[in-house]
């Protein structure tokens, strides 16, 4: 069981819009920094957001983060069938004194 | 460019070591923490532990306290993962990656730890 709640898989079909929610709590989420992940199948992931909302150099904008309270969520607009792969979110937990992941989700584009 | 090299995968029995290593390049490796995840057979990512830029701070993950320990070499810009006591538990793909700006900015290949007997 994850301390970072995600939904196990979404889908949606080219040129639309998906979110990913992240859950947590107020020793992770809600007083830290969120990043999220993209890991296409056989390889090593990827970082997409991090300090809940900044892309790193080369990542397009239709990738986008945002953190409200507890809760952090990932949208990727325009969707492509490169897209396809699994997504999560981490942060460090100030409880635990440890980092810590989501589930993942599994993004499919129909 | 950044890249990161992880080594030292491979068959353990249960209870047996292992000592992972990764050589980083590309950028001033003594200037950033770093850390070690890793994701057993089709699961999701778990992070291990992490170690601040002089070594002077590690954090581990429960599952790992007193069986792992993280430790780098900063004259050989490399990172290790000593790894004791070895459980079935314990078999998967081990990524070291970089840390900067609150988030793992790069990750090596992965090296994949199997512990069966």
């Amino acid at each position: 069981q994850s301390v970072l709640t995600q939904p196990p898989s979404v889908s949606a079909a080219p040129g639309q819009k998906v979110t990913i929610s992240c859950s947590g709590s107020s020793s992770n989420i809600g007083n830290n920094y969120v990043s999220w992940f993209q890991q296409l199948p056989g390889t090593a992931p990827k970082l997409l957001i991090y300090d809940n909302y900044k892309r790193p150099s080369g990542i397009p904008d239709r990738f986008s983060g945002s953190k409200s309270g507890t809760s952090a969520t990932l949208g990727i607009t325009g969707l492509q069938t490169g897209d396809e792969a699994d997504y999560y979110c981490g942060v460090w937990d100030s409880s635990l004194s440890a980092g810590v992941f989501g589930g993942g989700t599994k993004l499919t584009v129909l | 460019e950044v890249q990161l090299v992880e080594s030292g995968g491979g068959l353990v029995q249960p209870g047996g070591s292992l000592r992972l290593s990764c050589a980083a390049s590309g950028y001033t490796f003594r200037n950033y923490w770093m850390s070690w995840v890793r994701q057993a057979p089709g699961k999701g990512l778990e992070w291990v532990a992490n170690i601040k830029e002089d070594g002077s701070e590690k954090y581990y993950v429960d599952s790992v306290k007193g069986r792992f320990t993280i430790s780098r070499d900063n004259a050989k810009n490399s990172l290790y993962l000593q790894m004791n006591s070895l459980r079935a538990e314990d078999t998967a793909v081990y990524y070291c990656a970089r840390d900067h700006d609150h988030a793992s900015d790069h990750w090596g290949q992965g090296t994949l730890v199997t512990v069966s007997s």
